[in-house]
């Protein structure tokens, strides 16, 4: 079972670039990296997911290294309404077996001021 | 469309009783998720359900936690004989096949008193 690692905390400000890393050293061959944010009393929203290489869409862009020991999910331009808690999971998500990949951990508090 | 709705949105009961909690995933999807979350902490998985059957229940913490969802839809997660430790969020997640992105409903808040 892949385990991550997270800053527990981050601060920025409006109209910037964040980027969050994850670490996850012991990938293994079949796992994805799928990113989630949760604001307060809601349930997690799926924000994007990636193999390898980079994976964009319209709201993050996600980074992997070639060796996949980490990821980096970067959110462009943030408002004030980006402020919430990102979580990166990593597992075998399509093995038909097992929770692997559905462990959340503490995620990342992010702060975006004004 | 719906999304996905869980009931009730709060519950509070005694210790020793017995709750069910309802969800009610996005119609067509064959996966469904159930996980806790304590204050401060992230969701910890609990079981998931592909279809009819229980793929992986081994977050369940006890034999007092079981869940079901008997014809591949809606599913109840059932707490026997509550103890205050078991008071969190607990959150529904569906999605269309296993592996793809979970959409989560809003949580079931249980306070055991």
């Amino acid at each position: 079972l892949a385990k991550t690692t997270q800053p527990i905390s981050m601060d920025s400000y409006e109209g910037q670039e964040v980027n969050i890393t994850c670490s996850h050293n012991n990938i293994a061959t079949n796992d994805y990296i799928t990113w989630y944010q949760q604001f307060p009393s809601q349930g997690p929203r799926f924000i994007i997911q990636g193999y390898k290489t980079k994976v964009t869409n319209e709201v993050a862009s996600l980074f992997i290294p070639a060796d996949r020991k980490s990821s980096t999910l970067s959110l462009p331009r943030v408002s004030l309404s980006d402020t919430a808690v990102y979580y990166c999971l990593v597992g075998d998500f399509y093995s038909g077996g097992g929770a692997d990949g559905l462990t959340f951990g503490k995620g990342t508090h992010l702060i975006i001021q004004p | 469309g719906a999304g996905v709705s869980q009931t009730p949105s709060n519950k509070v009961t005694e210790k020793g009783k017995y709750v069910e909690l309802r969800c009610d995933p996005i119609s067509g999807h064959t996966a469904l998720y159930w996980y806790r979350q304590s204050l401060g902490q992230g969701p910890e998985f609990l079981i998931y359900f592909q279809g009819t059957g229980a793929a992986d229940d081994s977050g369940l913490p006890n034999d007092r936690f079981f869940a079901v969802r008997p014809e591949g839809s809606v599913s109840t997660l059932k707490i026997q004989r509550t103890e205050r430790g078991d008071s969190a969020v607990y959150l529904c997640a569906s999605s269309p096949r296993q592996g793809y992105e979970q959409y989560f409903g809003p949580g079931t808040r249980l306070t055991v008193t």
